[in-house]
């Protein structure tokens, strides 16, 4: 199995400010990732997916880059409602592996 | 995008099976690959497996296999998944999602999840 390790676990942030997350694959998941984004109690909502595709209606402050085995989310000008848990998951091989999760909280 | 509807909650007994559907609409069913994601009281996500309803190929995670099952009814445009031998631990919210297929069609595997259900609460308890 690819495991997917994000960092770090938890970050406390500032509204306006500029958040990163880094995901590292235990081997190659080409262009495979994606970015999900979690509220308590809510299913999941892809943010990016092929590593720096914005998925529709996500505001552009949310961005990917990465290739191979490491990937960051880059969150800028933090909003109240960017507070939330966030997964990276690779499907470029079975079973479809998510980070352990990196929860945004305020400062 | 698909909107999809799942089952409700469910308490079940240790060793007994749970069944959760997931009802599709919106969209072409089985252009989509669906997958079954669980999370454990306050933990992360695991993906369970998945299914390609126009190829009818599936693939489990090991640690489900031989426990769970994927099906998928093209007809009604609902999925289902069956958890066997329940233990407390299978404890959780269990979600259904779908997307487009990515990679080998023979590994059903999800390129990322655009639609997903409100979730199922399953519960395992004596």
């Amino acid at each position: 199995d690819i495991q997917m390790t994000q960092s770090p676990s938890s970050l406390s942030a500032s509204v306006g400010d500029r958040v990163t997350i880094t995901c590292r694959a235990s081997r190659s998941v080409n262009t495979y990732l994606s970015w999900y984004q979690q509220k308590p109690g809510k299913a999941p909502k892809l943010l990016i997916y092929a590593v720096s595709s914005l998925e529709s209606g996500v505001p552009s402050r949310f961005s990917g880059s990465g290739y191979g085995t490491d990937f960051t989310l880059t969150i800028t000008n933090l909003q109240p409602e960017d507070f939330a848990t966030y997964y990276c998951q690779q499907s470029f091989s079975p079973p479809q592996t998510f980070g352990q999760g990196t929860k945004v909280e305020i400062k | 995008q698909m909107q999809l509807v799942q089952s409700g909650a469910e308490v079940k007994k240790p060793g007994s099976s749970v069944k959760v559907s997931c009802k599709a609409s919106g969209g072409t069913f089985n252009n989509y690959a669906i997958g079954w994601v669980r999370q454990a009281p306050g933990q992360g996500l695991e993906w369970m497996g998945g299914i390609l309803p126009i190829f009818g190929t599936k693939n489990y995670a090991q640690k489900f296999r031989g426990r769970v099952a994927i099906t998928a009814d093209e007809s009604t445009s609902t999925a289902y998944m069956e958890l066997s031998s329940l233990r407390s631990d299978d404890t959780g919210v269990y979600f259904c999602a779908t997307g487009p297929a990515g990679g080998d069609t023979a590994l059903a595997l999800s390129y990322y999840f655009e639609s997903w259900g409100q979730g199922t609460q399953v519960t395992v308890s004596s």
